[in-house]
């Protein structure tokens, strides 16, 4: 079955950059969508179509695409921003739905 | 404003049937293009992908869970039902409804969820 790959952890100090990436064969034909999710809390969207951002996300989250892989930025980290994130996609054939197995974003 | 709650049983025994059921409001499933997915996440584990519902009934499942899922809706009563056969303590997750976006037929995104519910499973 078709898999997204994401590293498990990621640490930042406050203010710099985090890159969280995620990996799939069919990532340059399928969009990506990346979800937040803090503890207990529902998943939320913070990146649709690779690179859009929903309105009410700040302007330090972005993504990217290339070839096989693409990434979730955020710039200019607060503390507040640590959570897990999430990769979404599809495979080949547009039929499933597949996550990725979440990255746990630390602000040191 | 677009808004889903789950609801259903906290605890089923092995080998039932859960049905859950998400009931939404601000949107409705008659309307072309709309759909509502379904997604678990086990304690401390990943999201995974369940089943998707689309405005005009066509139905999406996870091929590792085919066979024990069915996902209807009930436009009148703006709610969709999942249910899971043949229970399993490592079915026990927190599963969430939400709202799907995209474009026809694609499998699209989750833009509003659910707050999610606790399913155990245990005799």
């Amino acid at each position: 079955s078709y898999e997204l790959t994401q590293p498990p952890s990621v640490s930042v100090s406050p203010g710099q950059t985090a890159r969280i990436t995620c990996s799939g064969d069919a990532l340059p034909k399928q969009y990506a969508y990346w979800y937040q999710q803090k503890p207990g809390q529902a998943p939320v969207l913070v990146i649709y179509k690779d690179s859009e951002r929903p309105s009410g996300i700040p302007e330090r989250f972005s993504g990217s695409s290339s070839g096989t892989t693409v990434t979730l930025t955020i710039s200019g980290v607060q503390a507040e921003d640590e959570a897990d994130y999430y990769c979404q996609s599809a495979d080949s054939s547009g039929t499933n739905v597949v996550f990725g197995g979440g990255t746990k974003l630390t602000v040191l | 404003q677009i808004t889903l709650k789950e609801s259903g049983p906290t605890l089923v025994k092995p080998t039932q049937t859960l049905t859950l059921t998400c009931t939404f409001s601000g949107f409705s499933l008659s309307t072309s293009g709309v759909g509502v997915g379904w997604i678990r996440q086990p304690p401390g584990k990943a999201l995974e992908w369940l089943a998707l519902i689309y405005w005009d009934d066509d139905k999406r499942y996870s091929p590792s869970l085919k066979s024990r899922l069915t996902i209807t809706k009930d436009t009148s009563k703006n709610q969709v039902v999942l249910t899971m056969t043949n229970m399993d303590p490592v079915d026990t997750a927190t599963y969430y409804c939400a709202h799907r976006q995209g474009d026809g037929y694609n499998l699209g995104y989750f833009d509003y969820w659910g707050q999610g519910t606790l399913v155990t499973v245990s005799s």
